[in-house]
Order: structure tokens, then C-alpha cells, then sequence
């Protein structure tokens, strides 16, 4: 079974930059889960969706952060316009719904 | 809201040598996770624990769970090498959905 898929694994922007990032979850897992892991700490969700609704997105900084499940399978995670503390491992994960999370190998992100 | 609370944040053993990490979380949950990350990588799941009183065991590694307390522990025994890496605790938030919340993590060396 293939697992959670994200692209690209490294990017690096400067501040004021955008930047999108891309997230396959597991064939016919419902829910897909965007964190942020800064360096040194665990993750934090950003946002999370079951098919294309949004269920939770209360730590979502909107101002320069969106995200969108289209069609209720793929999801990007866009940040514009960047910020030095933006600088971190953006993990994607997907579950059945109510069930475990499984994890992508995330994106690391270097703003300058 | 809830909060976790993990600890050591860092530690360092030799191998054969026994160790707890503890997690500590603040508001009621119905399951709690632990995760392996190793440096650069994604997150591994390791334990799913579901009801008061749990115990796994996978090798070198038994997890259990106090929800009375809101205490899970991760207990070492006779550590090796290979289990290097950082390890973290994530109850389910029972009231957001499959939201789950991570503690710090705790950074493990075993040294030979």
C-alpha cells in the first residue's frame, strides 16, 4: 500500500516569497491532516478536512496561510506572503475517519 | 484546550540500561498515540492506546495508559542503539473530531 505522498521535500524562499506545497494521502482515507513541526518541537496541526470540508482550522494563521482539498484527495498548503518563522517541516498525514494517522515525509521549508 | 506535557525532553542512557519518558496531558481523552521520528524523517506510529489501564509491548518498548491520572508512559528496557531517536506522545482531543495534540518529544540517545 502506498503511503502519504508530498512534494517537494525541500524548498527554500526568501521572506515575502510564496510558496505551495503539495500532499497525496492514502488511497481512500477521508481525512487529511496539514501540520507544522518547527525545529525542536512537536507537531502542530494546521488544519484538517474530511473530503473537501474543512473540519478544523482554528491554528491556521489566514492571513498568509490557505489551504484546499478540491476534490476531497490531493490538498495543497499555500503560504503567502512568507516569514522567517515560517521556516519549518510541513507534515501531511491522512486517516479513515476517527482512525490512526499515518505521515508524509514532510516539507521542509527554509525561508531567508 | 488541550495540553500535553512530556518529560525528560532530552535523554541520554547506556545501553542495557531501563528508562520511562512520561507524558502528562490536561483534559479527558479517548486514545493516545506515541510516535518514533528519527532525524530528518516522518513519524512512525508506534502505539495506539484506547482505554484506561492499556498495555502494549513491541520489543524493547511497553507503552501504557492512565486516564484517570492523564498519564502515559513509555518504558525502556535495556536499551540499544537502534532505539535513538525522538519519541512523542499525542492524545486524541475529544471534542475536535481525530484531532490530536503532541507533546515536546523526547530526544533518546543510548550510547554503546
Amino acid at each position: 500500500e502506498a503511503g502519504v505522498a508530498q512534494s517537494p521535500r525541500y524548498k527554500i524562499i526568501e521572506k515575502r516569497q510564496s510558496v505551495a506545497f503539495w500532499c497525496n494521502p492514502i488511497s481512500g482515507h477521508a481525512t487529511l491532516y496539514w501540520y507544522q513541526q518547527i525545529l525542536g518541537q512537536g507537531p502542530k496541526l494546521l488544519i484538517q478536512f474530511q473530503n473537501n470540508g474543512v473540519v478544523d482550522d482554528s491554528q491556521l494563521p489566514k492571513d498568509r496561510f490557505s489551504a484546499e482539498r478540491l476534490k476531497g484527495v490531493d490538498s495543497t498548503l499555500k503560504i503567502q506572503p512568507a516569514k522567517l518563522e515560517d521556516s519549518a517541516v510541513y507534515l501531511c498525514a491522512s486517516s479513515l475517519v476517527s482512525a490512526e494517522q499515518f505521515f508524509g515525509p514532510g516539507t521542509r521549508l527554509t525561508v531567508l | 484546550e488541550l495540553k500535553v506535557e512530556q518529560n525528560p525532553l532530552f535523554l541520554s542512557m547506556q545501553e542495557g540500561k531501563n528508562y520511562t519518558i512520561y507524558c502528562n496531558y490536561s483534559t479527558t481523552s479517548d486514545r493516545l498515540y506515541w510516535y518514533r521520528q528519527d532525524p530528518g524523517k516522518s513519524l512512525e506510529s508506534l502505539f495506539v492506546l484506547l482505554s484506561n489501564g492499556a498495555v502494549k509491548q513491541e520489543g524493547r518498548l511497553m507503552a501504557s495508559l492512565d486516564t484517570k491520572a492523564r498519564l502515559s508512559t513509555l518504558h525502556i528496557t535495556a536499551a540499544v542503539h537502534d532505539l535513538s531517536a525522538t519519541y512523542f506522545c499525542a492524545p486524541r482531543n475529544n471534542n475536535a473530531g481525530n484531532m490530536l495534540t503532541f507533546g515536546g518529544g523526547t530526544r533518546l540517545m543510548v550510547k554503546p
